[in-house]
Parts: structure tokens; C-alpha cells; sequence
């Protein structure tokens, strides 16, 4: 199946300073999804990016698809403890979706 | 609200036992996946269904096998549980074609196999 590396794949930060976690792949992309779970909890959909060097934000966050349609980024300002959890970004293939291993973020009041 | 409901939260069974995992949802979605979720590995697809009877192999399904006889029921089967199947096994649903393309998960089965 489809590889796609994460990195980190832990990361603590104190509450305030910034995060960022990167996916990454050997073959291009056609479209790059990213989730969040919360410990303790399940995957949930945070956003779905398509096109060449695509940048979307939601409120703190910002999540960017390369040029080259090969890697992605998901990028948190001002951590919050409320983002405590662990981010994947999962590669979409016709109807399979190849989930990367995931950072798991501790935010440190 | 959308809904993926799977049976068990937890469960313990014995080596060599066969063990069911159901998941339904209420979205009408065409989609249904089985993944196992352990530390450092991520979410890996055991199994994907695009319609009822229809199954897919995803990149681990050795030791699993699936079931749809009904659009919004998705089993994951175990026909003889070992110790390395201890996991979290999530199921997902989604549209086919896929329209935003996500997946809603449910709650998870956490299968300790002893």
C-alpha cells in the first residue's frame, strides 16, 4: 500500500509556542487528508487538501500541501492545551485512505 | 448526527477463540473500513468494503476476515485469535464516490487476546 511518513512522532510543548508535524511521500498525492484524536478517543476529520501548494487555515491552525503534491504540513501557532492529541495525515487512493503514523502532541500548561 | 457504532468497547478473549467485531452506521455511506491502531504503527487497513458482499484486502488482513450482508453492517471476524492480535481495532465509514472524502470512525474495540 501507499507509504506515507510522519515526523515527529512525539512532541512536547509548553503551552503558548508553536507545533508543527509533517507527512511525507515517495509518490504524489492526490489529495491529503489530516485527523486529530484526542486520548482516549477516536479520529476526527480536521480537513482535506487537493491542490499543488494549497494552504488552509483553520483559527490556530494551518495545514499546507507541497508543490510537488509529495508531502504535507499541519502547523499549530500558540499551542493550547486543548490541541493535546495525536494528528495524522492520511493519503487518499481512489476509496483506501493510508494513514501515516501520527505525532502525539503534550502540551505543558 | 453521524453515527459509527461499534459493539464492544473492550474485549478479552482466549487464544485460539473466534471473535466478532461488529460496527454499523447510520449514514447511508457506500464505505465501510476495518483498521487496527497500535503504538508507533499508526492506523493500518486490515479490510475495506465499497458495497454489501463486496470486501477488499487492505495491507495486514492475515488472521481477519470481513462480512456485509447489509449496506450499513460491517463485521471484522477472527477466526482464531492469537496474542499478536491484541490492538485497537477502529472501523470508518465514508461516501463512495468519495465527496469530501472523509471518514467518520466509531468509538473503537480495544481486543485483548490472552
Amino acid at each position: 500500500g501507499q507509504q506515507v511518513m510522519q515526523i515527529p512522532q512525539y512532541q512536547h510543548v509548553q503551552e503558548g509556542e508553536d507545533f508543527t508535524t509533517y507527512c511525507n511521500s515517495s509518490t504524489t498525492l492526490s489529495n491529503i487528508q489530516w485527523y486529530k484524536q484526542r486520548p482516549g478517543g477516536h479520529p476526527v476529520f480536521l480537513i482535506q487538501l487537493v491542490k499543488s501548494g494549497e494552504v488552509k487555515k483553520q483559527k490556530r491552525l494551518t495545514f499546507q500541501f507541497g508543490e510537488a503534491k509529495k508531502n504535507s504540513s499541519l502547523h499549530i501557532t500558540a499551542t493550547q492545551t486543548t490541541d493535546v492529541g495525536t494528528y495524522f495525515c492520511a493519503a487518499r487512493t481512489g476509496n483506501q485512505f493510508y494513514f501515516g503514523t501520527g505525532t502525539s502532541l503534550t502540551v505543558i500548561p | 448526527d453521524v453515527k459509527v457504532t461499534q459493539s464492544s468497547r473492550y474485549l478479552v478473549k482466549r487464544t485460539g477463540e473466534k471473535v466478532f467485531l461488529e460496527c454499523v452506521q447510520d449514514m447511508d455511506h457506500e464505505n465501510m473500513f476495518w483498521y487496527r491502531q497500535d503504538p508507533g504503527l499508526g492506523l493500518r487497513l486490515i479490510y475495506f468494503s465499497y458495497d454489501v458482499k463486496m470486501k477488499e484486502k487492505g495491507d495486514i488482513p492475515e488472521g481477519y476476515s470481513v462480512s456485509r450482508e447489509k449496506k450499513e453492517r460491517f463485521s471484522l471476524i477472527l477466526e482464531s485469535a492469537s496474542t499478536n492480535q491484541t490492538s485497537m481495532y477502529l472501523c470508518a465509514s465514508s461516501f463512495y464516490p468519495a465527496r469530501t472524502g472523509e471518514l467518520f470512525f466509531g468509538e473503537g474495540s480495544r481486543l485483548t487476546v490472552l
